[in-house]
């Protein structure tokens, strides 16, 4: 078993649609939760953290956090092609602890 | 306030060789972690420093180590270079204290063995 998992896709949303991306960790000490977005051939770009049960808004953008399911989740509400890349989940147990991360989820948002 | 730099951006070299990668942390940041990204995967952790020490290291052979310098800057060596390290590498930098546990990525070095 994978310590993050994700559908590697790819996702293809229409725009304007709000696009789901979900995540599975099996650590159940982890203690921070990461929503990283990559375009091709670019590095990754910190989009949410959550620390907390429940829901954390950022304008188009919602994280979700379940720890008794140990399942995180992205929802990016009003899809822009701009939105059309990689989005990486990554979860660690401390400001001190590495961070590991999914495959990722190809996302593609259709005109 | 500037990003997390690396240097160089591209790195072509020849099995057997050996290398060495560069990082700048974001302005405010001491730790600096390194990862490992084969095309198609996600970033693989390689190891932390933090206070000029390697605190964790992940799951890479010895061929791999680093340094941080007094002004919280990194290098990473890969030694006897094999097909297989070619990937991008990227430098992540954070702050090792309080509640802020997020990790900025640099733009990462391309490497490619040949």
């Amino acid at each position: 078993q994978k310590e993050v998992e994700q559908n590697s896709g790819p996702l293809s949303v229409p725009e304007g649609a709000i696009a789901s991306l979900n995540c599975t960790y099996s650590d159940r000490v982890s203690q921070s939760f990461f929503w990283y977005r990559q375009y091709s051939g670019k590095s990754p770009e910190l989009i949410m953290s959550i620390y907390s049960n429940g829901d954390k808004e950022d304008g188009r953008f919602t994280a979700q956090l379940n720890k008794a399911s140990q399942y995180v989740s992205l929802l990016i509400r009003d899809s822009q092609p701009s939105d059309s890349a990689t989005y990486l989940c990554a979860v660690s147990r401390s400001s001190a602890s590495k961070i590991i991360f999914g495959s990722g989820t190809r996302l593609s948002i259709r005109p | 306030d500037a990003g997390v730099t690396q240097s160089p951006t591209h790195l072509i070299k020849t099995r057997g060789q050996q290398v060495t990668l560069r990082c700048s942390p974001k302005s405010g940041h001491d730790t600096v972690s390194w990862y490992q990204q084969a095309l198609g995967q996600g970033p693989q952790f390689i190891f932390q420093y933090y206070e000029e020490e390697e605190r964790q290291r992940g799951n890479f052979p010895d061929r791999f180590s680093g340094h941080q310098f007094p002004n919280y800057s990194s290098e990473l060596n890969v030694n006897a270079l094999l097909l297989g390290d070619s990937a991008l590498y990227l430098c992540a930098s954070s702050r090792r204290q309080g509640f802020i546990r997020e990790q900025y990525f640099g733009p990462g070095t391309r490497l490619t063995v040949t």
